[in-house]
């Protein structure tokens, strides 16, 4: 049963550029949502996909979106990258639970370094 | 928003002692606390949440305990070994079929053996 996966694990840009992180959800899972963790941080919350739908964002600025595909699987875009963007981007998923919160599996990250 | 605070930044002990990490949140509405353990260079695990309903929550040398009153919960390492040194987390989310998760900004756990 595979977990969640994110490719790619590594990547470098420059001030300007833009990127696409791609996550594939664990299976049976049908919830993903998008984290950043800057060095020496906890995770922040960028916003969650469900039904091919943003569901909730967090406080992040327009040039980050999102997709999400029928297979469930996600992408994050980052445009007119920032050297305050460097970080790991998590990728977590779950199963949508209308009264209770079910737990969320994460993936190994993408290191984002910008230059 | 929620927010989750974190104390202490960094935790040493002795293989064999115990460790409690404790955490504050501040929105009354959150009723899921999951505790996240994550090692150098890998991806956060879970390692044990507890649910509003529930004030004590055990996996074998793991316990949280949660305080709805005082919005604390805590994470408790008992007999703490080598493998535990890692970085632990606590976070708070709310039910409504969404799960945007607070996480708070983690303790470095280490044991010294």
């Amino acid at each position: 049963d595979a977990g969640v996966t994110q490719s790619p694990t590594h990547l470098i840009k420059t001030r300007g550029q833009q990127v696409t992180l791609r996550c594939s959800p664990k299976s049976g899972h049908d919830t993903v949502s998008w984290y950043q963790q800057a060095l020496g941080q906890g995770p922040q919350f960028i916003f969650q996909y469900y039904e091919e739908e943003e569901r909730q964002r967090g406080n992040f600025p327009d040039r980050f979106s999102g997709h999400q595909f029928p297979n469930y699987s996600s992408e994050l875009n980052v445009n007119a990258l920032l050297l305050g963007d460097s970080a790991l981007y998590l990728c977590a998923s779950s199963l949508a639970g209308t009264y209770s919160n079910q737990p969320q599996h994460f993936g190994d990250g993408t290191r984002l370094s910008i230059l | 928003g929620e927010n989750v605070e974190q104390h202490p930044s960094t935790l040493s002990v002795q293989e064999g002692d115990s460790a409690v990490i404790k955490c504050t949140y501040s929105d009354s509405a959150s009723n899921y606390f999951p505790w996240y353990k994550q090692e150098l260079g890998k991806r956060p695990q879970l390692i044990i949440d507890i649910r509003s309903n529930v004030g004590e929550k055990k996996d074998q040398r793991i316990a949280v305990t949660l305080n709805k009153t005082a919005k604390h919960f805590s994470l408790h390492i008992t007999e703490t070994q080598p493998e535990d040194s890692a970085v632990y987390f606590c976070a708070a989310s709310m039910t409504g079929g969404y799960q945007k998760v607070t996480f708070g900004t983690g303790t470095k756990l280490q044991v010294i053996p």
